[in-house]
């Protein structure tokens, strides 16, 4: 058990709707990122914040947002829904820069 | 910009056997991290060894064991005893820079199969 919480684990919508994953990151880690794992791109960084605040951004697309709450906890939106995300969804957090990023079980997006 | 190949998309390895899985990877960073995670079939990420650029002694975990050679950039992880549950895929991972906010830059994985 990696201490990362992720929910649902599972999601299944239909193109054009909008969903919301959770994550609460281990206690007391600051970091949380955001990563999408599909079988043609691998896993890709999308978004990371600290204590609050957005500080770095990788491959995310505009249709999709995220926001980490003041205890910590993450959501990221995905809007306007296409088949092409269909993806499994990691949340990671860590205690600090250079530290390991722990991983939560991922949340498995299916778009009909 | 970074990148981390590993060259091997499948390995197979008979239980008890060492194993050794490639990882190169390309930075004009002086600082940086190496990580290598294993993802079962069930889907989960787990952390197993980090090698920090400049740690002087290879990283150990267990079993596991980051064969870390900076002049050639390479870093590979040594899977010794091999047991039936190290059947998974493998990835290898660079932490990016702080403009990237330290996120981990992944390669494509190796599946292992760990046979009997």
């Amino acid at each position: 058990d990696s201490g990362v919480t992720q929910t649902p684990k599972h999601l299944i919508t239909a193109t054009g709707q909008r969903v919301t994953l959770r994550c609460s990151p281990r206690s007391g880690d600051l970091s949380v990122y955001w990563y999408q794992q599909s079988l043609d791109q691998g896993l890709q960084f999308l978004i990371q914040y600290y204590n609050g605040e957005e500080r770095a951004k990788g491959n995310i697309l505009e249709r999709f947002s995220a926001q980490q709450f003041p205890d910590l906890h993450s959501e990221l939106n995905l809007s306007s829904l296409e088949l092409g995300d269909s993806a499994l969804y990691f949340c990671a957090s860590s205690a600090g820069t250079g530290r390991p990023q722990h991983f939560g079980d991922g949340t498995r997006l299916s778009i009909l | 910009a970074q990148k981390i190949t590993q060259t091997q998309p499948g390995m197979f390895v008979q239980e008890k056997e060492a194993v050794t899985l490639d990882c190169t990877y390309d930075t004009s960073d002086q600082s940086y991290g190496l990580f290598w995670y294993k993802q079962p079939s069930s889907g989960e990420m787990i952390f197993l060894i980090y090698q920090g650029s400049y740690d002087e002694q290879n990283a150990t975990e267990g079993r596991y064991s980051l064969n870390f050679q900076k002049a050639r950039k390479s870093a590979n992880l040594v899977i010794s005893a091999s047991q039936l549950g190290d059947s998974a895929m493998y990835f290898c991972a660079m932490r990016e820079g702080a403009n990237s906010g330290y996120a981990l830059n992944f390669g494509k994985g190796t599946s292992l199969l760990v046979t009997p």
